[in-house]
This record gives structure tokens, C-alpha cells and sequence, in this order.
């Protein structure tokens, strides 16, 4: 079946570092890719998101790019800070039945020391 | 404007006790999605409504779960005889209809079955 695969966490980084939490995923058609965000105590937030292969979706800092050679979305950020601390989930939709539903990954925690 | 409302946004309840969970769409989206996200199964789905057509129900766990959705807009999630496995965050989200458009969540019901 269709599913989502994220690495574990929790993640923990100091301020300014690297960022990269990988995904891939599993499909039976051409699905359209995103990652969410949680940050404590909110709800689950679009952080940004790629339909088709070679995309690359942005916003406040992280990007992905939609890989259909290695079915993966890893999403990535150059130098993150405390306030980027939260959970975040990898997922896919396909069109199904005439509708999309959204597969998750799931999650994963960072932590942002300062 | 408004976003996807749910109440209440805590829901404490005795084993064997019946519960609803609200949501109320952002207006004139008419597709509407309950997801579940728990510490052993992390977000999963529940069940689509896409205005009057029949919705969906293969995500339901058992058949004590149910939802209705009155009016093409709010939509009511019904669990019956809670029993601790129950116990997660309900999540209702909505979107517009066509593949591009992103769904949009609301801040959740967190259920605990005690």
C-alpha cells in the first residue's frame, strides 16, 4: 500500500546548524508530496509542498525537492534557529476515488538548542 | 478569515462512555477529513465527506466509530463506548475541492479515555 517513511527522532541540533530529515515514500500512482509542521501546543500547519517530480517546494528557510527517481521529499534547511523547534510530518495524496487523503509519516521531532 | 474550528478542544471521558467531537469548516469548503493522531499509530484517516456524495468511512477503526455531517458543513465525530485506545487527538480538516488546493486542520480534540 501507500505509505510514507520519515527518519526517527528526536532530532537535536544547536542554532545555525543543518537541517535534514529524510523521507520516502511508497506510491501505486504519481502523488503530490508535503511536509507539515507542529509547533507545541498549535496545530498541524502546511510548511510547504511539490505536485510533480524535480519540484522544489519553499518557505521560511526549508525546502524539498520531489525526487521520483528515489521516491523521496527530504526536507532540508540551512541554518535553523530555536523557533523552528517542532514536529514535523512528511505525506503524500493521491487522487483516490475521486479525492485526495493524506498519508503521513510518522514525525519527526526537532529540537533547537540555542 | 476563520479557520477550521473543533470542539472542545480537551475531552476527559470514563471507559463505556459515548462522545461527540465537533468541527466546523472554514466556509465554502466542501470537503471535510477526521484524522487521528495517537502516540502508537501516529496521523491516520478516518473519514472523508465531499459535499453530498456518500463519504468515505475506510479509515473508521471499528464500528463504534460514526460521523455526520450536517448541511454540507459542520461535521460531528461520534465515538461509542470509548475504551482507552481511543484516547489520541482528533483532527478535522478542510479544503476546497481539486488537486492543488491544501487542506487546512484545525487545533484538534485531545480524548482521554480513563
Amino acid at each position: 500500500g501507500d505509505s510514507v517513511t520519515q527518519m526517527e527522532g528526536p532530532v537535536t541540533l544547536s542554532e545555525e546548524a543543518f537541517l535534514t530529515i529524510n523521507c520516502t515514500y511508497t506510491a501505486t500512482g504519481y502523488p503530490s508530496l508535503f511536509w507539515y509542521v507542529q509547533y507545541p501546543g498549535e496545530g498541524l500547519q502546511l510548511l510547504l509542498k511539490a505536485t510533480k517530480a524535480d519540484d522544489k517546494g519553499s518557505n521560511k528557510g526549508f525546502e524539498a525537492t520531489y525526487r521520483k527517481e528515489t521516491t523521496s521529499f527530504h526536507l532540508e534547511k540551512g541554518s535553523v534557529q530555536v523557533s523552528d523547534s517542532a514536529v514535523y510530518f512528511c505525506a503524500l495524496t493521491l487522487l483516490s476515488g475521486g479525492y485526495n487523503k493524506l498519508i503521513f509519516g510518522a514525525g519527526t521531532r526537532l529540537a533547537v538548542h540555542p | 478569515g476563520a479557520g477550521v474550528s473543533q470542539s472542545p478542544s480537551n475531552k476527559v471521558t470514563e471507559k463505556g462512555k459515548d462522545v461527540e467531537l465537533r468541527c466546523d469548516p472554514i466556509s465554502g469548503h466542501t470537503a471535510l477529513y477526521w484524522y487521528r493522531q495517537s502516540l502508537g499509530q501516529g496521523l491516520e484517516f478516518l473519514i472523508y465527506f465531499q459535499g453530498n456524495s456518500a463519504p468515505d468511512k475506510s479509515g473508521l477503526p471499528s464500528d463504534r466509530f460514526s460521523a455526520e455531517r450536517t448541511g454540507g458543513s459542520v461535521s460531528t465525530l461520534t465515538i461509542q463506548r470509548t475504551q482507552q485506545e481511543d484516547s489520541a487527538v482528533y483532527l478535522c480538516a478542510s479544503k476546497t475541492v481539486g488537486r492543488a488546493y491544501e487542506q487546512y486542520f484545525g487545533p484538534g480534540t485531545r480524548l482521554t479515555v480513563t
